[in-house]
Formats: structure tokens, C-alpha cells, sequence
């Protein structure tokens, strides 16, 4: 079955203790992809990928780092989290070029909780 | 990317057709209109896109208007399963990052 994997579905952790929340996906996608949702302002991007070591910023990548060694794996890592990263995290995978149409997957989701 | 308008929040009773407004009156020549759901805090749900014509898939109907300023997603025979916020989205064709808005929630009604 195609799907992005997220995992730990659900954390709740402390200011500073770092932490990584894992994306993979089984379908061979070039692109994966990071978002953060929070209420009344949709779903932002924070971290993109076009494949195997190549990253870029989105919209707000302040205080995240990504990284992909593999081509199934974009991990999300938070060095030194802060309560205002609390919020639900999507991670996302499609085709090379396909970034909307209905090769793009959604993982279930992360809910993160930084106290 | 253009953005896009759509209302807040809309009903609609179960077994009738759903139409869902979206207004992108920026839209430039070679951006797509993409439809996206969410259903209670789930991953986004790919519905459809299109560029001009109409589309139509075994989810939804998506009826661009001729100056592709707006369109409406159809969701012919609507179940309480539908009920999610909607998100209309313009986008170039492969370009890396949907932005997505605050979308419709669409709530069916028994």
C-alpha cells in the first residue's frame, strides 16, 4: 500500500530537549516535504526536498533542520524546541513535478506539544 | 502564486450536490487549481486539479469559469464523510510548495 509514515504520532516534550519526528514513504517520491498546521493559519511549509541531498527552505524554517541521506526518509528534527513550535506536522511526498496532483501523499500527521 | 478566496464556512444537506466557491481572480495563464480536504485533523486529501477545462474524477466535479477567475468544486451526491475543510489551491505545475489558505469548512447535514 502506497503511504508516508509519520512517527511518534503524538510527543510531548520540553523547551530545549531536542527531538526528531521521521517521514518515509515506500513509493519511490523524489520530493518530499514538511508542514506545520495551526489554527486560523492553514498549512505553512517549512522544509522541502527535491531528492537525495538537495533542500530548501519554505515558508517557515526557523528553528527546524531537515535532512535527507535516503531517498525514502526526510527526517524533521527540532535542535532546541520552543513552545512555539507546538502545533501538528504533516509530512508530504509526491513525484518529481507532480507537487499537487494526485501522486502528492500526506502522512497521518505528528501532533507535537513543546512545554 | 495567486491567492485564492473562499467563504469560511458552508452547509449542505446530505444526499444533495455540494458546490464549493473559490475565487482566484490573480491567476496567471499557466497556474492549475488544485482542491485539497482535510477531514479532522488528517493528512490533506488530493480531490482534483485543472487549468481550464473541466474536470471531473470519481471524487469531484471542478468547473473553472472561461476567465479562470473562479471555480466551483463539486461534490454531486454529498455524505456525512465529506464533511472536512476544503482547500482551493493555484499553483504552477510542479512547482514545490502549495500554500494553502484557511479553506471552507463544509459541514453535511443529516
Amino acid at each position: 500500500e502506497a503511504q508516508v509514515t509519520q512517527n511518534p504520532r503524538y510527543l510531548i516534550t520540553v523547551t530545549g530537549k531536542k527531538l526528531t519526528v521521521t517521514c518515509s514513504q515506500n513509493m519511490n517520491h523524489e520530493y518530499m516535504s514538511w508542514y506545520r498546521q495551526d489554527p486560523g493559519l492553514g498549512l505553512r511549509q517549512i522544509y522541502y526536498s527535491m531528492n537525495v541531498e538537495v533542500t530548501d527552505k519554505g515558508d517557515v524554517p526557523e528553528g527546524y533542520k531537515v535532512s535527507r541521506k535516503e531517498k525514502r526518509n526526510f527526517p524533521l528534527i527540532l535542535e532546541s524546541p520552543s513552545p512555539n513550535q507546538t502545533s501538528l506536522y504533516f509530512c508530504a511526498s509526491s513525484l518529481w513535478g507532480q507537487v499537487g496532483t494526485d501522486t502528492q501523499y500526506f502522512g497521518p500527521g505528528t501532533r507535537l506539544t513543546v512545554l | 502564486d495567486a491567492k485564492t478566496t473562499q467563504p469560511t464556512s458552508m452547509d449542505c444537506a446530505e444526499g444533495r450536490a455540494a458546490n464549493l466557491p473559490c475565487n482566484h481572480s490573480t491567476i496567471s495563464g499557466n497556474e492549475y487549481v488544485y482542491w485539497y480536504r482535510q477531514i479532522h485533523s488528517q493528512g490533506p486529501q488530493y480531490i482534483i486539479h485543472g487549468l481550464k477545462n473541466n474536470e471531473t474524477n470519481e471524487m469531484a466535479s471542478l468547473i473553472i469559469t472561461e476567465d479562470r477567475k473562479s471555480s466551483t468544486l463539486i461534490l454531486p451526491h454529498a455524505t456525512l464523510r465529506d464533511t472536512a475543510v476544503y482547500y482551493c489551491i493555484v499553483n504552477l505545475r510542479g512547482n514545490e510548495k502549495l500554500t494553502f489558505g484557511t479553506g471552507t469548512r463544509l459541514t453535511i447535514i443529516p
